[in-house]
């Protein structure tokens, strides 16, 4: 069954830091990533998604993530965090017989100045 | 181009007391979902539409919860009586169809007291 895990309940960086969040998932097939990121009171935004060829993705806001086939993981990561990134981030992957998305249960991001 | 657009933003009301929340997804896009999200977890599927037709509807709580995509563009969700624990944010999204990319709206933030 397919599932995905993010470790890391909350992280806490220094604005201008680097920043990687953890996301390892279990799919029998190619899986179809996405992180999307949900600030205070807000949807989901799409940040970047993999669904197949180079295997770091560029996004939007200076993220970007690298899948890992041999790790299971498709982990993100932005060379300099800004204060306006502190929000939840969520990984997830595309069931493609289903069109359904599962998702981990996100990581919370504090920005300290 | 317009995302998916969702109202109300936000909805208080008193137990046993019915609601219901209205989505329009973005134009052109044939598959929609609506997604439940309770406080600190991942959101999870509640129902799938193709066009008119409710092909994943298994995690729709059917005594209390209905829906209906008249002419395969805006949707409602219905909850009648709403209990406390469907406080949650019920997130509505589409794609343009099977393995694409699922864009989502902004919530409706429903508090039941």
């Amino acid at each position: 069954a397919q599932s995905v895990t993010q470790p890391d309940i909350h992280i806490t960086v220094s604005e201008g830091a680097s920043l990687e969040l953890r996301c390892n998932y279990s799919y029998g097939a190619t899986p179809y990533l996405f992180w999307y990121v949900q600030s205070p009171g807000q949807g989901l935004q799409l940040l970047l998604k993999y669904f197949s060829g180079d295997t770091l993705v560029q996004g939007i806001k200076g993220f970007e993530a690298e899948f890992k086939r041999s790790q299971s993981s498709f982990n993100l990561r932005k060379p300099s965090v800004h204060w306006s990134d502190a929000a939840e981030y969520f990984c997830a992957v595309l069931e493609t017989g289903a069109n359904n998305l599962f998702f981990g249960t996100g990581t919370r991001l504090t920005v300290i100045p | 181009e317009a995302g998916v657009v969702q109202s109300p933003r936000y909805k208080i009301i008193e137990k046993k007391q019915p609601v219901a929340f209205w989505c329009n997804p973005i134009s052109g896009h044939n598959t929609l979902y609506w997604y439940l999200q309770n406080l600190g977890q991942g959101p999870e599927l509640l129902i799938r539409y193709e066009n008119e037709e409710a092909v994943d509807d298994s995690q729709l709580p059917k005594d209390r919860f209905s829906a209906e995509r008249l002419k395969g563009v805006d949707s409602t969700l219905k909850i009648q009586p709403a209990e406390l624990g469907d406080s949650a944010v019920y997130l509505c999204a589409s794609s343009a169809r099977a393995g694409n990319t699922i864009y989502f709206g902004e919530g409706s933030w429903l508090t039941v007291v």
